[in-house]
């Protein structure tokens, strides 16, 4: 089976502008998740959506956004960027209703 | 406010020998705990999870130990192997609380020498 897949892997963005992140998840799995790794803050939980639905929200504002697609591949926007947003955005899918999530290779943002 | 603790930055152990890394959490609606090992610029890489209604679980060279009362827990690789070198994170779920929502620790780094 093919992992968790991930879109772009690098991105340079300027401050101010927008980005959408891709992830489509293992085949079958339903529940895609989402997490920004920085220095200072570590794995951070950002939202978890289950068939369409966001089913979770972690402590981000509100310029950080996703969506997803009825055969499970997830998107997530970050609005007017800032130089804060530079991270690893890591997506991560697992098959409801067991715990463990497997995760993709990530989408290293870089905001200038 | 860090519900999930790993006290040791990092860690080196030789090879053959037992790497232990150990990980503290604060929040008793925890309830589903997982490893997670992962390479600079890679997601991480799910090792083992054990529930809370078990104190052990084994995997071939991993096992992880949960210590409810003292909400502890800890990993146990043997034997420790160069390619272990990595950074370790142990992570915490609610399952109680719906959704499958991660709270990671700050990880440790793991150096197997030979």
């Amino acid at each position: 089976k093919a992992g968790v897949t991930q879109t772009p892997r690098y991105l340079i963005k300027t401050r101010g502008q927008q980005v959408t992140l891709s992830c489509s998840p293992i085949s079958g799995h339903r529940s895609v998740s989402w997490y920004q790794q920085t220095p200072g803050q570590g794995l951070q939980f950002l939202f978890e959506y289950f068939s369409e639905t966001q089913r979770n929200k972690g402590n981000f504002p509100g310029r950080f956004s996703g969506r997803q697609f009825s055969n499970s591949r997830s998107e997530m926007n970050v609005s007017t960027l800032e130089l804060g947003d530079s991270a690893l955005y890591l997506c991560a899918s697992s098959l409801w209703p067991d715990y463990e999530q497997y995760f993709g290779p990530g989408t290293r943002l870089t905001v200038t | 406010d860090q519900q999930v603790k790993q006290n040791s930055p990092s860690l080196s152990v030789q090879e053959g020998r037992i790497s232990i890394l150990n990980c503290d959490y604060t929040n008793s609606m925890f309830d589903y705990f997982l490893w997670y090992k992962k390479y600079p610029a890679e997601g991480p890489t799910f090792l083992i999870s054990i529930s809370s209604i078990k104190d052990k679980n084994e995997d071939g060279r991993f096992t992880v130990f949960l210590n409810k009362s003292a909400k502890h827990l800890s990993l146990h690789i043997v034997p420790s192997q160069p390619g272990d070198s990595a950074v370790y994170f142990c992570a915490a779920s609610a399952l109680t609380g719906g959704g499958n929502k991660l709270t990671f620790g700050t990880g440790t780094q793991l150096k197997v020498e030979l």
